[in-house]
């Protein structure tokens, strides 16, 4: 069955840092695109970064740019994202997605709660 | 990156079919057929049930169709059914190598 499990989401103060992880099973990792979208509170979805197979390329949002980064470890299924100088607004539920090709985003993980303040 | 624009909310009686529009620019919508669009039930993961404008993944019901002209997609639920009460967004890629979604629409079965 595939499979994705994000982990490291909790509470954390503003101006903190915090890494999500998220575990792939159940198909070739090192093959798709993967992504992580976040849904703030009652409020729509939103892209955020994306990672090629290899690692090699990466994109963000324009809001989480510079802050932000997406990282892989193919040897260990894992997608990873490092965020850092958090505010309050980047409080949400993050989600690792999938492309297969341009079937996107066709698998969610469960999500990770982030919940940023003092 | 501006979201596409979705109209916040849609209804209609069941067995009836309703249409939401995506409304992007020539940057993301009106620049590839690489749009999406997902169901999202309250306190639930996002599910993918249509990608490539019109493609229905396996196990999507087939009530559910995508269109697109223009800048503007469309997602038509036909036979509308209590179940199809959802939220749902349309996404797109764009021509600055990124993603963008709409801001989602409620769908209400009277």
């Amino acid at each position: 069955e595939e499979q994705l499990v994000e982990s490291g989401g909790g509470l954390v103060q503003p101006g903190g840092s915090l890494r999500l992880s998220c575990v792939a099973s159940g198909f070739a990792f090192s093959t798709y695109w993967m992504h992580w979208v976040r849904q703030a509170p009652g409020k729509g979805l939103v892209w955020v970064s994306r990672i090629n197979e290899d690692g090699s390329s990466t994109t963000y949002a324009d809001s989480v740019k510079g802050q932000f980064t997406i990282s892989r470890d193919n040897a260990k299924n894992t997608l990873y994202l490092q965020m850092n100088i958090l505010r309050a607004e980047d409080t949400a539920i993050y989600y690792c997605a999938r492309c297969s090709g341009w079937n996107c985003f066709d698998s969610w993980g469960q999500g990770t709660l982030v919940t940023v303040s003092s | 990156q501006s979201a596409l624009t979705q109209p916040a909310s849609v209804s209609g009686s069941p067995g009836q079919s309703i249409t939401i529009s995506c409304t992007g620019t020539s940057s993301d919508v009106g620049a590839y057929n690489y749009v999406s669009w997902y169901q999202q039930h309250p306190g639930k993961v996002p599910k993918l049930i249509i990608s490539e404008v019109s493609n229905r993944p396996s196990g999507v019901f087939n009530r559910f169709s995508g269109s697109k002209s223009g800048s503007t997609a469309s997602l038509t639920i036909s036979g509308l059914q209590a179940e199809d009460e959802a939220d749902y967004y349309c996404s797109s890629f764009t021509t600055s190598d990124t993603w963008v979604f709409g801001g989602g629409t409620k769908v209400t079965v009277l």
